[in-house]
């Protein structure tokens, strides 16, 4: 069965210094990873997604993620906060034939000025 | 082009009211799916169609239906509201399953009193 695990469900970071959202995957074939982005009272955003290319992923605003099948990881980064970053983020696991997207529990990025 | 849009944004409902909330998508997208978002978690899957005439239940169907009768149109219908449907509503549309991007609506928040 396929499952997301962040490890964090609060991030704080200062605006300026670098961001790290972790994600943890279980899944039984090979996987398709996505990272979403809710900023409040929105819709969901997709920020980037594997899909069994290249393990370093870039996305939108500066935002990357790389894929460590070893480790069964799949961390956000970005090497320096902006305060437009505060959000809530979601790491997002299906298998490539598949509808269904299973959801991590979310992780929030404070980011303080 | 304005992507998926959801109606109402907000809605009030006494305990063993019936609605509708619509759903609408103008991207020609086969795949149109309904979520649940509870408060501190992921998303969960409602109800998915992968075509006009065609729904199946995801995770959670219980109290819900849908149809689908236009590749445009998604809507999902309450019945006999419970507080346990206290939540926040999202539509999501794609072209086709596993790697393709979700694209999500603004959602439509829903509290049964």
């Amino acid at each position: 069965a396929q499952s997301v695990t962040q490890l964090d469900s609060h991030v704080s970071v200062s605006e300026g210094t670098p961001v790290l959202l972790r994600c943890n995957y279980s899944s039984s074939y090979s996987p398709s990873l996505f990272w979403y982005v809710q900023h409040p009272n929105k819709g969901l955003q997709l920020l980037l997604k594997y899909t069994s290319a290249a393990t370093l992923v870039k996305g939108i605003n500066g935002f990357e993620a790389e894929f460590k099948k070893s480790e069964t990881s799949f961390h956000l980064t970005k090497p320096s906060a902006h305060m437009s970053d505060a959000a809530e983020y979601f790491c997002v696991v299906t298998e490539s034939s598949s509808y269904k997207l299973i959801f991590g529990s979310g992780t929030r990025l404070l980011v303080r000025p | 082009n304005a992507g998926v849009t959801q109606t109402p944004k907000f809605r009030i409902l006494k305990i063993g009211q019936s609605m509708t909330l619509q759903c609408t998508q103008d991207m020609n997208h086969n795949y149109m799916y309904w979520y649940r978002q509870d408060p501190g978690m992921g998303l969960k899957l409602i109800y998915y169609s992968v075509g006009a005439g065609i729904t199946d239940k995801g995770e959670v169907p219980n109290g819900y239906n849908v149809s689908r009768s236009t590749t445009e149109d998604f809507p999902l219908r309450l019945e006999l509201a419970a507080p346990s449907q206290t939540s926040v509503y999202f539509c999501a549309s794609s072209y086709s399953s596993g790697q393709e991007t979700q694209y999500f609506g603004p959602g439509t928040r829903l509290l049964v009193l």
